[in-house]
């Protein structure tokens, strides 16, 4: 079946800009979640979901994130008045809410703020 | 906070050789792990994934062990290949989320390996 995707795959914006970034994941997979991953800082947890509700916000960098995810599919994750310091990878996951939760990740976003 | 990290950062091997990466973990109370590739400019691949019940798992040539109190896991790769090449990402969950939370990841280890 298919796997994650998500889009844009890149996107170039101007400082100050709004953004909006999509994840489509897989068929089934109660569980999504978000992370950036930035030169030379790794791969950094933002956000999860379980269903359509995320129990915990506070992986997100600042109050300039947001996330949503509706119908328990589709995630937006929007970044308001982009900063240079937000230019990152920003990779979803999807799991099924078994016993393993193993993680399956998309292709990511190249993020890249000017 | 749990920390992960992961030696070597970066190791060059010729092909044909067995190889080891190492991961280590500061919070032993752990969900599971697993072990991920990144090629370049994509996503990641699941390799593997232990349970804090197990001690190892085993894919192909790929051989994972866990040790849970000492805060240390391994993935052994048997007769290297050039398409072995990727970066390699080592990732817990802790056991506080009862499984639906986030990864906490390594910075990896970039393998190389000479045709």
């Amino acid at each position: 079946g298919a796997g994650v995707s998500q889009s844009p795959s890149n996107k170039v914006t101007e400082k100050g800009k709004d953004v909006e970034l999509r994840c489509d994941p897989i068929s089934g997979h109660t569980a999504l979640y978000w992370y950036r991953q930035s030169l030379g800082q790794g791969l950094e947890f933002l956000i999860y979901f379980q269903g359509n509700s995320a129990p915990d916000k506070s992986g997100l960098p600042s109050d300039r994130f947001s996330a949503e995810r509706t119908g328990g599919s589709v995630s937006t994750l929007t970044i308001q008045r982009t900063q240079q310091e937000d230019s990152a990878v920003y990779l979803c996951a999807s799991s099924l809410a078994d016993s393993s939760y193993e993680q399956y990740f998309g292709p990511g976003t190249r993020l890249t703020v000017t | 906070k749990q920390e992960v990290t992961q030696i070597p950062a970066a190791l060059s091997v010729p092909e044909g050789e067995n190889l080891v990466l190492n991961c280590s973990f500061t919070d032993s109370a752990i969900y599971n792990l697993q072990w991920f590739r990144q090629d370049p400019g994509k996503g990641l691949t699941s390799l593997l994934l232990i349970q804090s019940s197990q001690r190892e798992q085993t894919s192909g040539r790929l051989n994972a062990s866990l040790d849970k109190s000492s805060g240390r896991s391994t993935l052994y790769i048997a007769a290297s290949q050039p398409g072995d090449s990727a970066t390699y990402l080592c990732a817990v969950r802790l056991l506080s989320g009862g499984g639906a939370d986030g990864l906490t990841f390594g910075k990896g280890t970039h393998l190389i390996i000479q045709p």
